[in-house]
């Protein structure tokens, strides 16, 4: 079983849709986490943030659940740019620990 | 401001042959990373320094070896290369390797596409 898992879709949903993807994680000493945007021959872009709290930025909101271990990514009022790859992102407290979920793909159609 | 930059966009290598990969930030961050991706298996960390003069190995490190040369440079060497060694390798960068803290934010540079035959 991978540490990070990810639904590696694709989601393929109509511009305006609200989308959302979860990412479970199976090492309880995790500390970070993160979701990265990644364009088609790009490289990874940070997105957010999680915090434990749960956190907005724009249309986007992430959510942690620690007890369940599981991160949460909500996409409201999709746009066609939204279209990429989503990576979930989880973190110990040495850098050695980062280890990258293998990415859900969105595809918005107009 | 050029962020993270890397060198050969694309290379292809014969199995055996050998090369370096460079990399170089000019944000004055502390820490730098070396991943390759694959098909279905997400970054996986290679290596990584957490401040000059420091390196440590990740996840896959074997087959590799990196240098970090001074602030700004960490590269990664392949010396005998494989064909399981086609990948997309990245470079990254971060203020620190802390925990929860946004100096963690990685940057990214463009990506080397490496094929070995």
């Amino acid at each position: 079983r991978k540490e990070v898992e990810q639904d590696p879709g694709p989601f393929n949903v109509p511009e305006g849709a609200t989308v959302a993807f979860n990412c479970t994680y199976s090492n309880s000493a995790s500390q970070s986490f993160f979701w990265y945007r990644q364009d088609c021959r790009k490289e990874p872009k940070l997105l957010m943030s999680v915090y434990s709290s749960g956190n907005e930025d724009g249309r986007f909101t992430a959510q942690l659940n620690r007890a369940s271990q599981y991160i949460s990514l909500l996409i409201r009022d999709s746009k066609l740019s939204d279209s990429a790859t989503y990576l979930c992102v989880v973190k110990r407290s040495s850098a050695s620990k980062i280890i990258f979920g293998s990415g859900t793909r969105l595809s918005i159609r107009p | 401001n050029a962020g993270v930059t890397q060198t050969p966009k694309f290379q292809v290598l014969k199995t055996g042959q050998s090369m370096t990969l460079q990399c170089a930030q000019d944000m004055n961050h502390n820490s730098m990373y070396w991943y390759r991706q694959d098909p279905g298996m997400g970054l996986r960390l290679i290596y990584y320094s957490a401040s000059e003069g420091t390196t440590d190995k990740g996840e896959v490190p074997n087959g590799y070896n990196v240098s970090r040369l001074n602030k700004r440079e960490f590269s990664l060497r392949l010396e005998s290369a494989a064909p399981s060694q086609t990948s997309v390798y990245f470079c990254a960068s971060s203020e620190s390797p802390g925990g929860g803290s946004p100096q963690e934010t990685q940057y990214f540079g463009p990506g080397t596409r490496l094929l070995v035959l």
